[in-house]
């Protein structure tokens, strides 16, 4: 069974500093990651997603992720926070039988 | 080209009541997924549908939970009798469907309250 576990439910940064959230997935096959944002009362937006090649995955607003297979992680870095990036962020690993699992989410607090 | 879109956005029901919830996915997906988000917790799955077929339902309550995708019109989540426990954010997504990968493209999500 495939599992998604972001550790930290909620992590507060100062504007300007790095933003780290963890995320460590399992999965009996080689998993398809995804990080997604939600902005309050708002659906949930696509940052950016592994399936296959480059380990290191650029997405949308300054953020990246890295796909650590020994590891087992995918945690999201952007290396200066903004006001605007306060939002809560799920980590995702897509089923193939067609459905996502997703983390609990990690809401993230930008501090002026 | 328009995104999921889904309504109402905000639903408020009583005890009892009926909700229905709507989902039009995007134009050319013909796979739609519903999830429902408790508070304080992340999405769960709920069911997997294709046009008048419904291809995985393992995340549905057994009881007065129902969805269907019509050949024509949008999807519909269904609950019977809602409880205050009922009281969520019910996302829809969509896919082309096609290939190993379908990215999931969502809806802003239907807020139910139930009194």
């Amino acid at each position: 069974a495939q599992s998604v576990t972001q550790l930290g439910s909620h992590v507060s940064v100062s504007e300007g500093a790095l933003v780290l959230l963890r995320c460590n997935y399992s999965s009996s096959v080689p998993p398809y990651l995804f990080w997604y944002v939600q902005y309050p009362n708002q659906g949930l937006q696509l940052l950016l997603k592994y399936t296959t090649g480059a380990t290191l995955v650029k997405g949308i607003n300054g953020f990246e992720a890295e796909f650590k297979k020994s590891e087992t992680s995918f945690h999201l870095t952007k290396p200066s926070a903004h006001m605007s990036d306060a939002a809560e962020y799920f980590c995702a690993v897509y089923n193939q039988g067609g459905k996502l699992i997703f983390g609990q989410g990690t809401e993230l607090s930008v501090k002026p | 080209n328009a995104g999921v879109m889904q309504n109402p956005r905000h639903l408020v029901r009583r005890r009892g009541q009926e909700a229905r919830l709507r989902c039009s996915p995007m134009k050319g997906h013909s796979h739609v997924y519903w999830y429902r988000q408790l508070p304080e917790e992340g999405l769960k799955f709920m069911v997997y549908l294709q046009k008048e077929n419904i291809i995985d339902e393992s995340g549905m309550p057994k009881e007065r939970f129902s969805a269907e995708f019509p050949k024509e019109g949008p999807s519909i989540l269904r609950i019977q009798q809602v409880v205050r426990g009922d009281s969520a954010a019910y996302f829809c997504a969509s896919s082309p469907g096609t290939g190993l990968y379908n990215e999931q493209f969502f809806g802003p999500g239907t807020r139910l309250t139930v009194l």
